[in-house]
């Protein structure tokens, strides 16, 4: 069955420090790929989203993720985290079936001054 | 531009008293429509979507329902809530045909007592 993975349950990383979040899946064929960001008591927000071409893709908010098709990955980096960052990130797999999502079970963002 | 909103914000509810929970996209026809929940600690997990008015899948079993009685507006309810209804619930819309991208209103929240 397909299925997402985000390892790390929380992650602590000092302001100004970099930061990369993982996230693997498990699909047959090429996925279409999103991060979202959820900040305490909000919805979703879309930082980012994969679906062909560059495996480097650019988001909002300074993100960037990179699609190893190999590794079946697709982690979220950023070269310098602010204190705004805290919040927590969700790695999302469509099924090209139906799109409907197959979400990671979140990584919580904790930013030290 | 298209936007989302969902109400209330905040519901502090008895048990075994009903739930309704409505949600509007605005800028868009025909959207897809979904109702997550998200309880503490846990990831998202798809309660219903639907594909048109009056047109509802439910993925998960549970004393909840979801109704689509206008194009752009989706209700979930419920007649008697459990205290393991108690959740942060998100409606999301995304355009038919799209890649799954979803856009996410801003939560409701959900204390069952």
């Amino acid at each position: 069955a397909q299925s997402v993975t985000q390892p790390d349950i929380h992650i602590t990383v000092s302001e100004g420090a970099s930061l990369e979040l993982r996230c693997n899946y498990s699909y047959g064929a090429t996925p279409y790929l999103f991060w979202y960001v959820q900040s305490p008591g909000q919805g979703l927000q879309l930082l980012l989203k994969y679906f062909s071409g560059d495996t480097l893709v650019q988001g909002i908010k300074g993100f960037e993720a990179e699609f190893k098709r190999s590794q079946s990955s697709f982690n979220l980096r950023k070269p310098s985290v602010h204190w705004s960052d805290a919040a927590e990130y969700f790695c999302a797999v469509v099924l090209d079936s139906n799109y409907q999502l197959i979400w990671g079970a979140g990584t919580k963002l904790i930013i030290k001054p | 531009s298209q936007t989302i909103h969902q109400w209330p914000a905040t519901l502090v509810q008895p048990v075994g008293s009903p739930l309704s929970l409505e949600c509007t996209v605005e800028g868009t026809s025909n959207p897809n429509l979904y109702w997550y929940r998200q309880a503490a600690g846990r990831g998202l997990q798809l309660l219903f979507y639907s594909v048109g008015i009056g047109q509802i899948s439910s993925e998960v079993p549970q004393n909840l329902s979801a109704s689509r009685p206008q194009d752009r507006q989706f209700i979930l309810s419920s007649k008697k809530l459990l205290l393991s209804d108690s959740g942060f619930y998100l409606c999301a819309w995304r355009s038919t045909g799209d890649t799954g991208e979803l856009f996410f209103g801003e939560g409701s929240r959900l204390t069952v007592l």
